[in-house]
């Protein structure tokens, strides 16, 4: 089965760090999201890209969080600097847009800012 | 007030119980919706497509009902492997097509 695979798994850093996590999209899929979810907020949009162009990132926090589409095969969110209140798992999902809701997740980063 | 919402449970049955879950929208714009599951610890993962005319997948039948604004989930003859928190999902129409998620129902299916 085909998947998306996230990068790293887990990460530990400390508070001010610079974070990057990376997402390789299934091959042939035109759009790709990041979200993250905690346990009060369930899962909340962070940014989501067509074609490789950002269509939304007004759920990303501007001043510390990035996220880019160099190519078709690597999405990438970068927290600088890294808070506490950033734990949490950080998923990637991508998907056709023709096909309606139906995305493949990655199986997440689960970040932990000490 | 959330766009969507869903009872967080938990619901606890016993094996081969029915269980429905039910989820209300507020955005009439939402154009399609979807049932995902998840894990503990692991990615959502789609479960089924919801449709005006009900569809159903083995022991999963899913209903939308948009006069009501409500989706329904209904799970017969409930397996230990069904305990998951499942999600409801609305998709948005028009360019943006966003993705719109409730919280998440909770399941626990016991011996």
């Amino acid at each position: 089965d085909a998947r998306v695979t996230q990068t790293p798994r887990h990460k530990v850093t400390e508070m001010g760090q610079e974070v990057t996590m990376r997402c390789q999209p299934i091959l042939g899929h035109n759009t790709v999201f990041w979200y993250r979810q905690t346990m009060m907020q369930g899962l909340e949009l962070l940014a989501y890209f067509r074609n490789r162009a950002p269509l939304d990132d007004s759920g990303m926090p501007k001043d510390r969080f990035s996220a880019e589409m160099p190519d078709a095969t690597l999405a990438t969110l970068k927290i600088q600097p890294s808070e506490p209140r950033d734990s949490a798992v950080y998923f990637c999902a991508s998907g056709l847009a023709s096909a309606g809701g139906g995305y493949t997740f990655g199986s997440g980063t689960r970040l932990t800012v000490v | 007030r959330k766009e969507v919402e869903q009872d967080p449970g938990p619901f606890n049955v016993p094996e081969g119980a029915t269980v429905a879950f039910n989820c209300t929208y507020s955005n009439s714009a939402s154009q399609s919706f979807f049932w995902y599951r998840q894990d503990c610890r692991k990615e959502p993962k789609l479960l089924m497509s919801v449709y005006s005319s009900g569809n159903e997948d083995g022991r999963f039948t899913a209903q939308l009902n948009r006069a009501s604004q409500y989706i329904s989930l209904l799970i017969r003859d409930s397996k230990l492997s069904d305990s998951a928190t499942y999600l409801c999902v609305g998709l948005n129409a028009g360019n943006n097509r966003k993705l719109i998620w409730g919280l998440g129902t909770s399941l626990a299916v016991n011996p």
